[in-house]
């Protein structure tokens, strides 16, 4: 079975420019997760998907980032304009059913974004 | 707000040696807890979660978790570790209404030493 995909991997901008990521979860898989991982810190959720439709984007900073997931397959996060602030890796994840607290999250490896 | 606090941020053994990293957790009710493992390039992989009954939790790769009311604490055990165990552990609490959102601590990066 194939893993969660990311890409790219590694991304560097300069400040205000803009930036995008792509994710594929594993086959099947309702529920996606966006999570930003600053250096030293865990990883901290910025959106759940159901499908196509939005769960909890409570985190996410709403005036620079923005992610859809039209087709309740792939899913894009964009952040523009950046700042440095938001060097970190991009954790993509995803779990079979809808989202409950027990069903496991498998993660991508990352994209890992630095803003000079 | 649900929070995790892990004490210890690097570690390091030697190989063979038992290990136990901590995680403390502040939640309201009977939380549901995980530990993850982050090697370097890698998404993280679920070692083992908690949601009820048995305290002593066992997971892959030899590791096993111990669920503390008491003490708000589930730490993560392993008897004897291997060169391949170095990586960076996260514990992660999860909330129990709604959603399958996941508070992280700030990680415990373990070094082994041959």
């Amino acid at each position: 079975e194939a893993g969660v995909a990311q890409s790219p991997r590694y991304k560097i901008i300069e400040k205000r420019q803009s930036v995008a990521f792509w994710c594929n979860p594993i086959s099947g898989h309702a529920t996606l997760y966006w999570y930003q991982q600053i250096l030293g810190q865990g990883p901290k959720l910025l959106i759940q998907f159901q499908n196509n439709g939005v769960v909890d984007d409570s985190q996410l900073p709403k005036d620079r980032f923005s992610a859809e997931r039209l087709k309740g397959v792939d899913s894009t996060l964009k952040i523009q304009p950046a700042k440095l602030e938001d060097s970190a890796v991009y954790l993509c994840a995803s779990s079979l059913g809808p989202p409950r607290p027990t069903d496991t999250q498998y993660f991508g490896p990352g994209t890992r974004l630095t803003v000079l | 707000a649900q929070s995790v606090t892990q004490p210890d941020i690097h570690i390091t053994v030697s190989e063979g040696a038992s290990l136990e990293l901590r995680c403390n957790y502040s939640y309201g009710a009977t939380p549901y807890l995980f530990w993850y493992v982050q090697s370097p390039g890698q998404g993280l992989q679920l070692l083992l979660k908690y949601f009820s009954g048995d305290t002593l939790v066992q997971g892959i790769k030899g590791f096993e978790a111990e669920f503390k009311r008491s003490q708000s604490s589930f730490n993560l055990r392993k008897p004897s570790v291997h060169w391949s165990d170095a990586a960076e552990y996260f514990c992660a609490v999860g909330e129990r209404g709604g959603g399958n959102k996941l508070t992280f601590g700030t990680g415990t990066q373990l070094k082994v030493e041959l």
